[in-house]
């Protein structure tokens, strides 16, 4: 079974960082692109930052951008999210996602359960 | 980088088919066919419902369909149920290797 269980959420000021820390078991974690989306409360989706099974290919929203840098451990089966510069528009629950396939194609098809992030002032 | 457009809720009886639009641009709904559409409720994590425009996962009932027209897309849910309360966000790749979501859609079963 395909499990994703990210850490690193919590409590932080403007201007500090948080690293976000994504598991994966129950597929072979190369074989895939991996994501992070994230959801504000009371608030939609939205795309944050993806990554290709080999790194190659890496991509960023635009609210993000600069701050935030996204990266893997395939002999780990790990996804990270570095997290700079935070502001509190940044609070939101950060979900790990498995892509279907490659990056530029697919779905997002497995979603974790997500880690909360919380910038206050 | 702008989300997609969908309307903010849908209703419908039980039993009858409701249909979402999702509309972006040349750029991605119109320029791929990687649209995705996800299903929420409550306090749920998001689950794919529609992939690759028009295309069902294993387990996800078929009273689920989606479609593509220009830079719009739909998801229809026919014979509709009390379980498909939920929140419907749509989902595209995005030219220079970005993704976007719709602003999604609160669906009613009346």
């Amino acid at each position: 079974e395909v499990e994703l269980v990210e850490s690193g959420g919590g409590l932080v000021q403007p201007g500090r960082s948080l690293r976000l820390s994504c598991a994966a078991s129950g597929f072979t974690f190369d074989d895939y692109a991996m994501h992070w989306v994230r959801q504000a409360p009371g608030k939609g989706l939205e795309w944050v930052s993806g990554i290709s099974w080999s790194s190659a290919t890496i991509g960023y929203a635009d609210s993000v951008k600069g701050r935030f840098t996204i990266s893997r451990d395939n002999a780990k089966n790990s996804l990270y999210l570095q997290m700079n510069s935070l502001r509190v528009e940044d609070t939101a629950l950060y979900y790990c996602v498995k892509a279907s396939g490659s990056y530029g194609s697919g779905s997002f098809r497995t979603w974790g359960q997500g880690t909360m992030v919380t910038v206050y002032s | 980088q702008s989300a997609l457009t969908q309307p903010a809720s849908v209703s419908g009886s039980p039993g009858q088919s409701i249909t979402i639009s999702c509309t972006g641009t040349s750029s991605d709904v119109g320029g791929y066919n990687y649209v995705s559409w996800y299903q929420q409720h409550p306090g749920k994590a998001p689950k794919v419902m529609i992939y690759d425009v028009s295309n069902r996962p294993s387990g996800v009932s078929n009273r689920f369909s989606g479609s593509k027209s220009g830079n719009t897309a739909s998801l229809t849910i026919s014979g509709l149920q009390a379980e498909d309360e939920a929140e419907y966000y749509c989902s595209s790749y995005r030219s220079g290797s970005t993704w976007v979501f719709g602003g999604g859609t609160k669906v009613t079963v009346l």
